[in-house]
């Protein structure tokens, strides 16, 4: 079974920039979640969507965040602009039944100059 | 405020030298407490979940168990391939059927041959 594909891996950019960043989740799995983890921290939830819906964007940083997740299936996550502090690695995962049983991706590295 | 609470930040063992890893937590009707391992440059792999006090499950040297405040993951006779960053992590209750989880800032365990 194919895990939790994200791209890319690696990201540098400069202050004030944009970025974008690709999720495929588990197929079937109904429910995406991006995470931000910064150095030494555990995952904070940024957002999570259930279908095409988001269930929950409470931690989304509105003003420069934003994420959508077309048909159900890919999403992608987006920073415009970028600031230092987003520097972080984000994480994709998915899960078919209840937020626990999550299966995550690599994670794309973050740093902003 | 929901939290959760990892100690120690860092653990070196040596190979063999069995030793506990705690997560505490403060939320309101714990719906579910997650264990993960995370590898670096990997996103986090499921190890277990524990849903009620007294619960207990295993895998191999990890033994996971759950008391009404805190949970424990004992690593008995631990191997260099155990060494990793050690996330808890706990379901809070929603309106829903989902319900986001909230990280700890993890355990790094390393294990010297």
């Amino acid at each position: 079974e194919a895990g939790v594909a994200q791209s890319p891996r690696y990201k540098i950019i400069e202050k004030r920039q944009s970025v974008a960043f690709w999720c495929n989740p588990i197929s079937g799995h109904a429910t995406l979640y991006w995470y931000q983890q910064i150095l030494g921290q555990g995952p904070k939830l940024l957002i999570q969507f259930q279908n095409n819906g988001v269930v929950d964007d409470s931690q989304l940083p509105k003003d420069r965040f934003s994420a959508e997740r077309l048909k159900g299936v890919d999403s992608t996550l987006k920073i415009q602009p970028a600031k230092l502090e987003d520097s972080a690695v984000y994480l994709c995962a998915s899960s078919l039944v209840g937020p626990g049983w999550q299966f995550f991706g690599p994670g794309t590295r973050l740093t902003v100059l | 405020e929901d939290q959760v609470t990892q100690s120690p930040e860092a653990l070196r063992l040596q190979e063999g030298e069995s030793s506990s890893l705690n997560c505490s937590y403060t939320v309101s009707g714990l719906r579910g407490l997650f264990w993960y391992r995370q590898d670096p440059g990997k996103g986090p792999e499921f190890l277990f979940t524990l849903y009620s006090a007294g619960e207990e499950k295993e895998k191999e040297r990890l033994k996971a168990t759950l008391t009404k405040k805190e949970s424990f993951l004992h690593i008995t006779a631990p191997k260099p391939e155990d060494s990793a960053t050690y996330l808890c992590a706990v379901q809070a209750p929603s309106d829903g059927n989902t319900g986001k989880l909230i990280f700890g800032q993890g355990t790094t365990l390393q294990v010297k041959p």
